[in-house]
């Protein structure tokens, strides 16, 4: 089976850095990506880890172990914008990607 | 214009009711999938289509049917709508299993 955690609820201040974690148990793995969404809006993608390691992508970055199962996003300078839900998703060996429930991020001022 | 798009954007209907939802897209990607997603929750998978000729299901296939009528063109069916199939539904899609997918905006089903 499928089982990705991820908090519920994160909350930071505007200019901070904010970690979002991720930990995984998966048929397989393929891929984990990490995904923004704002209310009512789709899904927007930030980054891929297939491989072990830090990937850094401007002021987001995003973080691999595949041993331990676990990844992170790493958001530098947070601006309100930010406010979102953070989506965890993972590619397993059926080729499908199950999703995380997300991560409800608020940046207070 | 949008590369995905999706019709209707808001539905109400009732108990009972054959609804169908569709999605295009002019990306020219091979693959499509089709997500649920409840208040508060992730997205779940429904179906999936690699190419025309190969459609699979989901985690939630139950209560679904999908038709890929064209490579641009990826239809749920709900044949009996239920009120706990009200979600806001996702088309999405991707030239690669490893590739990103780039969702459409979205249909809000309301089943009375």
């Amino acid at each position: 089976g499928q089982n990705i955690d991820q908090p519920t609820e994160m909350t930071a201040t505007e200019g901070a850095i904010v970690q979002i974690n991720c930990t995984y148990q998966t048929s397989g793995f393929n891929g984990l990506f990490w995904y923004q969404q704002h209310a009512g809006e789709a899904p927007t993608f930030l980054s891929y880890n297939v491989l072990d390691g830090l990937e850094e992508k401007g002021r987001f970055s995003s973080f691999l172990s595949r041993s331990k199962g676990y990844s992170y996003l790493l958001l530098k300078e947070l601006q309100m914008k930010d406010s979102a839900s953070y989506l965890c998703a993972v590619l397993g060996s059926a080729r499908q990607l199950t999703f995380g429930s997300g991560t409800q991020l608020t940046v207070l001022p | 214009d949008a590369d995905v798009t999706q019709t209707p954007r808001n539905r109400i209907t009732k108990t009972g009711k054959r609804i169908m939802l569709e999605c295009s897209q002019t990306k020219g990607h091979d693959r499509m999938y089709w997500y649920r997603q409840d208040p508060g929750l992730g997205l779940q998978l429904i179906y999936y289509s690699f190419d025309v000729k190969d459609i699979n299901k989901g985690e939630i296939s139950d209560g679904y049917s999908v038709s890929r009528q064209a490579q641009a063109k990826f239809s749920l069916s709900l044949e009996s709508a239920i009120p706990n199939q009200t979600a806001l539904y996702f088309c999405a899609t991707s030239d690669g299993v490893g590739n990103e997918q780039f969702f459409g905006p979205g249909t809000r089903l309301t089943v009375l």
